[in-house]
């Protein structure tokens, strides 16, 4: 079956513009999550959805990101007016139940680059 | 919190040959999840292994196995009989097993891995 799947792969953004990340996850995962990836260093937790729910978002790191996921299925990570300290791989991942014990599975990720 | 180190920023291994990768963690909490992710240039994290905290028995997936030492606060990864393919970057992650943390990943700085041939 499919794995998750993100779009664009790539994107490259000058500084102030809006940008609209997608992450569509295995079909029938409750749990979906975002984590952004800097060059070079460990991805680090941005937000998290059980189904439509957005749980936790301690980790979005201004109010320029958020993230929605209408329908419990497609996720939409958005960046408004981005800034350089912005370009990094935001990842998503989505696992099949709420526990702790289900695995992520992760996408591709998306490399955002901010001129 | 909760914070995960990986104190090897590179590792390189002959292939055939043994490589173990270290990794420490520090939490007050007695049960949660460890993991080692793959992340080859395709970006692609892949899952490795996993281990439970309250299980005593090392963790084995094929040629991979792990050194869990809990009083430590330790998790190694030994790749044995290397192979050209496990040439990647390699995540040390923690999660905990309380919901109130939301199930999310903790992950370390990595550890880029070179295999020669």
């Amino acid at each position: 079956g499919a794995g998750v799947s993100q779009s664009p792969r790539y994107k490259v953004a000058k500084r102030g513009q809006d940008v609209a990340l997608r992450c569509d996850p295995i079909s029938g995962h409750v749990s979906l999550f975002w984590y952004q990836q800097a060059l070079g260093q460990g991805p680090e937790f941005l937000t998290y959805f059980q189904n439509e729910a957005q749980l936790d978002k301690s980790g979005l790191p201004s109010d320029r990101f958020f993230a929605e996921r209408p329908e419990g299925s497609v996720s939409t990570l958005k960046i408004q007016r981005t800034q350089q300290e912005d370009s990094a791989v935001y990842l998503c991942a989505s696992s099949l139940g709420a526990s702790s014990y289900n695995e992520q599975f992760f996408g591709p990720g998306t490399r955002l680059t901010v001129l | 919190a909760q914070t995960v180190t990986q104190s090897q920023p590179e590792m390189s291994v002959q292939e055939a040959e043994t490589v173990t990768l270290s990794c420490t963690y520090d939490t007050s909490e007695s049960d949660y999840y460890l993991f080692w992710y793959k992340q080859p240039p395709s970006r692609q994290m892949i899952l490795v292994i996993r281990q439970e905290a309250y299980k005593q028995q090392n963790a084995t997936e094929n040629r991979f196995s792990v050194n869990f030492q809990k009083a430590a606060k330790s998790f190694s990864l030994k790749i044995s009989d290397s192979q050209l393919g496990d040439a990647a970057m390699y995540f040390c992650a923690y999660r905990s097993a309380d919901p109130e943390y939301g199930n999310k990943l903790v992950f370390g700085a990595g550890t880029i891995l070179r295999v020669k041939s």
